[in-house]
Parts: C-alpha cells; sequence; structure tokens
C-alpha cells in the first residue's frame, strides 16, 4: 500500500518566489516523517524531519516543514528559493522499521 | 571523516553478466539498505540488513542479491536474473530512523 504521495512530479517558480511542496501520508497515527533532497547524480541529504511535538519543523537551507495530522499532511516550504534550491526532492515516512520514500518532485528555478 | 562509500561512481556491464556494487560505511550503523531510483519512481527498496549476518528482502529483491558479513560492508549483486538492471543504486544506512545515504552507482548494462 502507497505510504507516501507527492502529487506534483514537477513544480516550476521563479528565483524568489516561495514554495511549497505537498507530501501526504497514509500509514500510521503518529508517523515519523521526513524530507530529503538530492541534486542530479548524487545522493540524498536530510533536510528535515518530525517525530513529535512542535508541528512545524525547521530545517537546513532555510526550509520547514507543517505536520498536519488532521490533513494527512508533511509539505515542504521555503519563503524565497534560490537558484541552488533546483532538484529533486523526497518525502518519506518510516514504516516497519523502513524508510519508505514518495515518488519525488522536481523543483525547477526560473531565473 | 564519518559516512557512507559507493563505488564505482559509473559501472558499465554486459547484458547476462553478474556485477557487484560496493557500500561501506564507518558511521558504526547496524541497518543497512540499498534502494533502487529509477526516473519518476522514487527510491525503491531492494534489500537492508538490520544486523550482521541477517538481511531481508524489500519490495524488489528479484535479480538481486546481498551480503552482510562485516556491519561495515553491505554489497549488493544484480545477476543476471534481474530483466531490466540499468538504473541508479544508493546505498544507506541508518541510525534509530534517520538514513544516511552514499553518492550513488549508477549502472549500465549494454
Amino acid at each position: 500500500a502507497q505510504s507516501v504521495t507527492q502529487p506534483d512530479i514537477h513544480i516550476t517558480v521563479s528565483e524568489g518566489a516561495s514554495l511549497e511542496l505537498r507530501c501526504n501520508y497514509s500509514y500510521g497515527a503518529t508517523p515519523y516523517l521526513f524530507w530529503y533532497v538530492q541534486s542530479p547524480g548524487q545522493g540524498l541529504q536530510l533536510l528535515l524531519k518530525y517525530f513529535s511535538g512542535d508541528t512545524l519543523v525547521q530545517g537546513i537551507k532555510g526550509f520547514e516543514a507543517e505536520f498536519k495530522r488532521s490533513q494527512s499532511s508533511f509539505n515542504l516550504r521555503k519563503p524565497s528559493v534560490h537558484w541552488s534550491d533546483a532538484a529533486e526532492y523526497f518525502c518519506a515516512v518510516v514504516r516497519d522499521d523502513k524508510i519508505i520514500f514518495g515518488k519525488g518532485t522536481r523543483l525547477h528555478i526560473l531565473p | 571523516d564519518g559516512g557512507i562509500t559507493q563505488s564505482p561512481k559509473y559501472l558499465f556491464r554486459k547484458e547476462g553478466q553478474n556485477v557487484t556494487l560496493s557500500c561501506e560505511q564507518n558511521l558504526n550503523h547496524d541497518a543497512m539498505y540499498w534502494y533502487r531510483q529509477d526516473p519518476g519512481q522514487g527510491l525503491r527498496l531492494i534489500y537492508y540488513s538490520q544486523i550482521v549476518n541477517d538481511f531481508q528482502k524489500g519490495d524488489i529483491a528479484e535479480g538481486y542479491s546481498v551480503s552482510r558479513e562485516k556491519k561495515e560492508s553491505f554489497p549488493l549483486t544484480v545477476t543476471s536474473a534481474q530483466k531490466n538492471p540499468t538504473a541508479f543504486y544508493l546505498c544507506a544506512s541508518q541510525r534509530y530512523t534517520e538514513a544516511f545515504f552514499g553518492q550513488g552507482t549508477r549502472l549500465t548494462v549494454v
């Protein structure tokens, strides 16, 4: 069963604009949730994670994410994107002690 | 520096040949994972190991094999039974519930 859904395959925003990448999960009442970023041909880097507590989580590179239990969502946000943010972003959830990934959202930045 | 090392970065093989991808970690993590990445498919779990000398199949284990003789090493063999082996392969180790990734190996079978 699909545990993580990222509805947007591609997102294009202008440099300096705000960003929101969507993620919905379908596993666990209190899931462990992550956002990772991948540059082309590279491994994945952890941006942020949510286990419990404050539902607004701050990460690296100016990213944040908000856990909304009522919507089963964990959307990633950034107030102002930079050209270097162009990459693929993966939402993930822990299921049965394994990390299960969504299919990713590729972010394109317009100059 | 602690981390996960995958080698080689690029690998070419002829169809029908087995090939082994290396993954080494010096993070002292018990759990290690192999994922396959194809465009638009995200990361799909091939095999994982929670402890030395033990491993389990993931979602797409057919045509692959692994071993875990040492805590630091978790090599993946892509066998000739894997029908479509050309892909980007990522190794990860896990501490608690956070995964740390290597830089990947791009395997091309011709």
